[in-house]
């Protein structure tokens, strides 16, 4: 069974950085595609970025040259790298598993706010 | 990639059939995806490719539509089908969804 658990998630100030985590068990991270996507409170759906099994990284608008994507295969987990936060970036953050989203984590709540 | 869904809320029965459209600013066929999202919910593949049925999704759901105005429709409503529905457009980045179709029960 797939299972794909975010992490890192909190209550955090304007400008500061966080770092998520998506750890993969039942799917293997350095040969599928994972993404992130995010929602804010009450909202739609926002892709925010996107890992190639072959190592490529493609970012959202709102996030690009902020935002970092990366994986550990040693430990079958992917990471958002998260810096100049906005109170904008406030949302449930998701990782998602293949291409399109065949697998997603439960979210993990990012607030950005003074 | 601008992907303009509509309508934005749908009242309907059980048993009902009902068809959400969405409208891409470009031709982005087949390239094409269907989420339903219940409440606090992670979202949950139902198409690809704008007529592939998921594992497991029930054979109520079913995707049509050509170029840039692509279809989701579900037969015979349940009760378990009133969520939101998203399209997502996977032919270039960025990534776009739709804005979403909260599907409420009459």
């Amino acid at each position: 069974e797939v299972q794909l658990v975010e992490t890192g998630g909190g209550l955090i100030q304007p400008g500061e950085s966080l770092r998520l985590s998506c750890a993969a068990s039942g799917f293997d991270v350095s040969t599928n595609y994972v993404s992130w996507v995010r929602q804010a409170p009450g909202k739609g759906l926002e892709w925010v970025s996107v890992l190639y099994s072959s190592g490529p990284t493609y970012y959202g608008d709102a996030v690009r040259g902020r935002y970092t994507i990366s994986r550990d295969n040693s430990k079958n987990t992917v990471y958002l790298q998260m810096t100049g936060l906005r109170v904008e970036d406030t949302a449930v953050y998701y990782c998602a598993g293949k291409w399109p989203f065949e697998y997603w984590g439960q979210g993990t709540l990012v607030t950005v706010s003074s | 990639i601008q992907m303009t869904q509509s309508p934005s809320t749908l009242s309907a029965s059980v048993g009902d059939t009902v068809t959400i459209t969405c409208r891409a600013s470009q031709s982005i066929s087949p390239w094409l995806a269907w989420y339903q999202q219940r409440p606090g919910k992670a979202p949950k593949l139902l198409i690809s490719k704008a007529s592939i049925l998921e594992s497991g999704v029930p054979s109520r759901f079913s995707g049509g539509g050509s170029g840039p105005e692509l279809t989701l429709t579900i037969s015979s409503l349940q009760p378990d089908d009133f969520a939101t529905y998203y399209c997502q457009q996977y032919y270039a980045f960025p990534i776009t969804f739709g804005q979403g179709t909260r599907l409420e029960s009459k």
